[in-house]
């Protein structure tokens, strides 16, 4: 059974840069069937899709993140990863990892257990 | 972008109740639509997809349907472990969006 898992600091100093790792076990990061998404869920409020990235590199951002963030994926340690610069206190969440099948007609599915990110000066 | 307005944002009932739960578009989504419930401090668990498929393992007192702009999620008859938050999300185009959230909580 595939499990995600987020790794990386839980605090991070305002106009910093996050860096969060998604492990991936029990099934290999370059099939071509999946995509790979962050979603973050600041505390208290509602999901948002960060963006997604396939095996070969490619991503799509959320428009309202993409001048900030940037994706990759490392297919030797079956993982990849979300780096968003320039940091404020809005970007304090908790932030999944997950699977999904496609561009689109997709689900996410399964997810990491999320992990907390705070920002703070 | 589209949005996602789920209604209500909470929701009281009580064991065995048949309980729906409505989530608009801000345009046509054709069917690509997913529920999924969350328990605090969890991430959320996927329930249903393309509007109506049931998930492996889910129960079958859950139940979705919908077309163009308006979906809806059932839940038949309402047992403890479904009080919970659940959201609705479009996979029509990106950026995928997700409703705010409705929480149903015991009566």
């Amino acid at each position: 059974q595939m499990q995600l898992q987020e790794s990386g600091p839980g605090l991070v100093k305002t106009s910093e840069t996050l860096s969060l790792t998604c492990t991936v076990s029990g099934g290999s990061i370059t099939s071509s069937s999946y995509f790979w998404g962050w979603i973050r869920q600041p505390p208290g409020k509602g999901l948002e899709w960060i963006g997604s990235i396939f095996y070969s590199g490619t991503t799509y951002y959320n428009p309202s993140l993409k001048s900030r963030l940037t994706m990759s994926v490392d297919t030797s340690n079956n993982q990849f990863s979300l780096r968003l610069i320039s940091v404020t206190a809005a970007d304090t969440a908790v932030y999944f990892c997950a699977r999904h099948g496609s561009k689109i007609l997709s689900w996410f599915d399964p997810w990491g257990h999320g992990t907390l990110v705070t920002v703070s000066s | 972008d589209i949005q996602m307005t789920q209604s209500p944002s909470a929701l009281s009932a009580s064991v065995g109740d048949r309980v729906t739960i409505t989530c608009r578009a801000s345009q046509s989504i054709s069917s690509f639509l997913n529920w999924y419930q969350q328990k605090p401090g969890k991430a959320p668990n996927l329930l249903i997809f393309a509007t109506s498929s049931l998930q492996s393992g889910v129960p079958s007192r859950f139940s979705g349907s919908g077309s163009g702009t308006d979906y809806t999620l059932t839940i038949s008859s309402l047992q403890p472990e479904d009080f919970a938050t659940y959201y609705c999300q479009q996979s029509y185009s990106m950026p995928y969006t997700f409703g705010q959230g409705t929480k149903l909580e015991i009566k």
